[in-house]
């Protein structure tokens, strides 16, 4: 099956700096990529997601890339700020399988 | 519109006790997931529903079972709850295919 593997598993960056999290998957069917922020105590809640068909995608100050050949995607926050501490989760969702593969999680701490 | 809800919150078991936890969407959503989320790990899925009256092993499927009688709930079972079962249950639900999946508030369940 799939392998999902999420480095660092904490990060500490200062306000207004970036932050970036790398995921490798293993499954080169997987076809869809989501990443979710999940708060202390809170549910996960999806921030971006991209699809294998896609390289890169943008939403404000949040970013993800997918090398398709390497079988890796990463996550990009630039000008960091307090309230993005939290959980960030990666997930691949198995090609030809209804079930989504999760990393182990990155603890993103911004400093104020 | 509610979203995906589960029942209950918060839960304590002894050894050997029996339980069953409800998820509930009302998006109409093909597919459900159960998850189970322990301090450092990511999500590990125990079962999936890909329909009203199917179900599928996950991850971690051993000392569970599932059900799916209607569209638009997932019932979680535990037979003989151990102290290895204690941990944060999550209930999700997507359309069918490679799109984003939503979670419940979850489940805090402790076994004693």
């Amino acid at each position: 099956g799939e392998n999902v593997e999420q480095h660092p598993s904490t990060l500490s960056v200062q306000e207004g700096d970036s932050a970036v999290i790398k995921c490798t998957y293993s499954d080169s069917a997987s076809n869809y990529f989501p990443w979710y922020k999940q708060e202390l105590g809170k549910r996960p809640q999806l921030i971006i997601d991209i699809r294998s068909n896609v390289g890169e995608k943008k939403d404000q100050r949040i970013a993800v890339t997918l090398n398709k050949t390497a079988k890796h995607f990463s996550l990009h926050i630039t000008e960091t700020q307090p309230e993005d501490s939290a959980v960030y989760f990666c997930a691949a969702r198995a090609g030809n399988f209804n079930k989504f593969y999760f990393g182990s999680g990155t603890k993103l701490n911004v400093k104020p | 519109n509610a979203g995906v809800t589960q029942t209950p919150k918060f839960r304590v078991l002894k050894t050997g006790q029996s339980m069953t936890l409800l998820c509930a969407q009302d998006m109409n959503h093909e597919y459900m997931y159960w998850y189970r989320q322990d301090p450092g790990m990511g999500l590990r899925l125990i079962h999936y529903s890909v329909g009203e009256g199917t179900t599928a092993k996950g991850e971690v499927p051993d000392g569970y079972n599932v059900s799916r009688l209607k569209k638009q709930n997932f019932l979680l079972g535990l037979e003989s709850a151990a102290p290895s079962q204690t941990s944060v249950y999550f209930c999700a639900s997507s359309y069918a295919g490679p799109y984003e999946q939503y979670f419940g508030p979850g489940t805090r369940l402790t076994v004693t």
